[in-house]
């Protein structure tokens, strides 16, 4: 039971490259979103997607872009890629239900020199 | 605009005693859920506990409750009977609206537990 699955784990990146985080997800969800862990801020919310060929922007949106071509896909874009994008970063998804939780992958740790 | 606080940095719990986590939230919507993660060093995130702005009762799974007090704003977790393994960094997560699917997260309570 695979879940969110993140790629790559790790990826360590200098100023000005542009690359792509991958996840994707098994159950059928149709909402999925992005966000990024620093240091006492807690996650904040990059961007989210509620189906396939619909996304929105979260609170952080600046340097980064996404599409929705699948359910089960909802890749994230750094296009040139800035020190300050160096964090942790999360995709999750969601069932249908406002009850139901957010289900995380396991995080890709990016470091921007 | 919604807004999650949590007060507490860190805090230290003694092995088998209760702890309560504080979170407090600011929303002008009546129809709001409230999650609670776990976030062990390891780094995954764990849901623990739901609690949704319309419940009559108190979310309860296993030795995981929330006090849940709508008129103060706050979702406090409190973990009873605590355990060496519930060292961690717990999260409160608001979603922002019924049929939305934007949460805000707080920034955390570093929970260790003293055997």
């Amino acid at each position: 039971n695979a879940g969110v699955t993140q790629t790559p784990k790790f990826q360590v990146l200098k100023t000005g490259q542009s690359m792509t985080l991958q996840c994707a997800q098994d159950m059928n969800h149709e909402y999925m979103s992005w966000y990024r862990q620093d240091p006492g801020m807690g996650l904040r919310l990059i961007h989210y997607s509620v189906g396939a060929g619909i996304t929105d922007q979260g609170e952080v949106p600046n340097g980064y872009n996404v599409s929705r071509s699948t359910t089960e896909d909802f890749p994230l874009r750094l296009l040139s890629a800035a020190p300050s994008q160096t964090s942790v970063y999360f995709c999750a998804s969601r069932g249908e239900g406002n009850n139901q939780p957010q289900h995380f992958g396991d995080g890709t740790r990016l470091s921007i020199l | 605009a919604q807004k999650i606080t949590q007060t507490q940095p860190g805090m230290f719990v003694q092995e088998k005693e209760a702890v309560t986590l504080d979170c407090t939230y600011d929303t002008s919507d009546p129809s709001y859920g409230l999650f609670w993660y776990k976030q062990p060093s390891s780094g995954e995130m764990i849901f623990l506990i739901y609690q949704g702005s319309y419940d009559q009762q108190n979310a309860t799974e296993g030795r995981y409750s929330l006090n849940f007090q709508k008129a103060r704003k706050s979702a406090n977790l409190v973990i009873s009977a605590s355990q060496l393994g519930d060292s961690a960094m717990y999260f409160c997560a608001m979603r922002e609206r019924s049929g939305t699917y934007k949460y805000i997260f707080g920034t955390g309570t570093r929970l260790k537990v003293l055997a």
